[in-house]
């Protein structure tokens, strides 16, 4: 069972430099999250997805972009890098009208920029 | 205004004992649903509990049990019989049924409580 796969696990970026984290699910979930982790702190939600085309931002969007077009893949773009961005990006699925413990997130991604 | 407040940035416990995090949650939507999550060293997300707010009971998973005090807005973990396999950060999160109308059910985060367990 793949469940949320993200890549890469981990990736050192140079300031200005852009990238895609790249987030795919094979449960056919219509809702789709990307939250960040900063040290110490707990998770903020960056975009999410109630399905393909349809995005909408979370609480901490500046600095990135994200597209739908299609239900499994949801990548998250960096344009221009800041050492602000360096995190643990999560990306995460669930059910529409979904309740109870339907979330699944992927393994995390490292990112550092420099 | 924080949606989930977790105050111990930091416990104690030792082997065998229980110990119990607190989390308080700010919410004025009458359905919502409260988990807790734990993040060992190696940063994945593994679930432990679920509580939603029309349920009766409180909920148990195990050695898990979420202590679920909805007039006083608090959903604190409790974890029985600690092994050193425990430690690693353990969050709260609260997710909202409705949102602008739609059921979106994205997680709001606390900031965590970072759980040792000594011998």
């Amino acid at each position: 069972n793949a469940g949320v796969t993200q890549t890469p696990k981990f990736r050192i970026l140079k300031i200005g430099q852009s990238m895609t984290l790249q987030c795919t699910q094979d449960m056919n979930h219509n809702y789709m999250y990307w939250y960040r982790q900063d040290p110490g702190m707990g998770l903020k939600l960056i975009y999410y997805s109630v399905g393909a085309g349809i995005t909408d931002k979370g609480e901490v969007p500046n600095g990135y972009n994200v597209s739908r077009s299609t239900t499994e893949d949801f990548p998250l773009r960096l344009e221009l890098a800041a050492p602000s961005q360096t995190s643990v990006y999560f990306c995460a699925s669930s059910p529409r009208g979904s309740s109870g413990n339907t979330i699944y997130f992927g393994e995390g991604s490292w990112l550092t920029v420099v | 205004a924080q949606k989930i407040t977790q105050t111990q940035p930091g416990m104690f416990v030792q082997e065998k004992e229980a110990v119990t995090l607190d989390c308080t949650y700010d919410t004025s939507d009458p359905s919502y649903g409260l988990f807790w999550y734990k993040q060992p060293s190696s940063g994945e997300m593994i679930f432990l509990i679920y509580q939603g707010s029309y349920d009766q009971q409180n909920a148990t998973e195990g050695r898990y049990s979420l202590n679920f005090q909805k007039a006083r807005k608090s959903a604190n973990l409790v974890i029985s019989a600690s092994q050193l396999g425990d430690s690693a950060m353990y969050f709260c999160a609260m997710r909202e049924t409705n949102d602008r109308g739609s059921t979106l059910g994205r997680l709001y985060f606390g900031r965590g409580t970072q759980l040792t367990v000594w011998p």
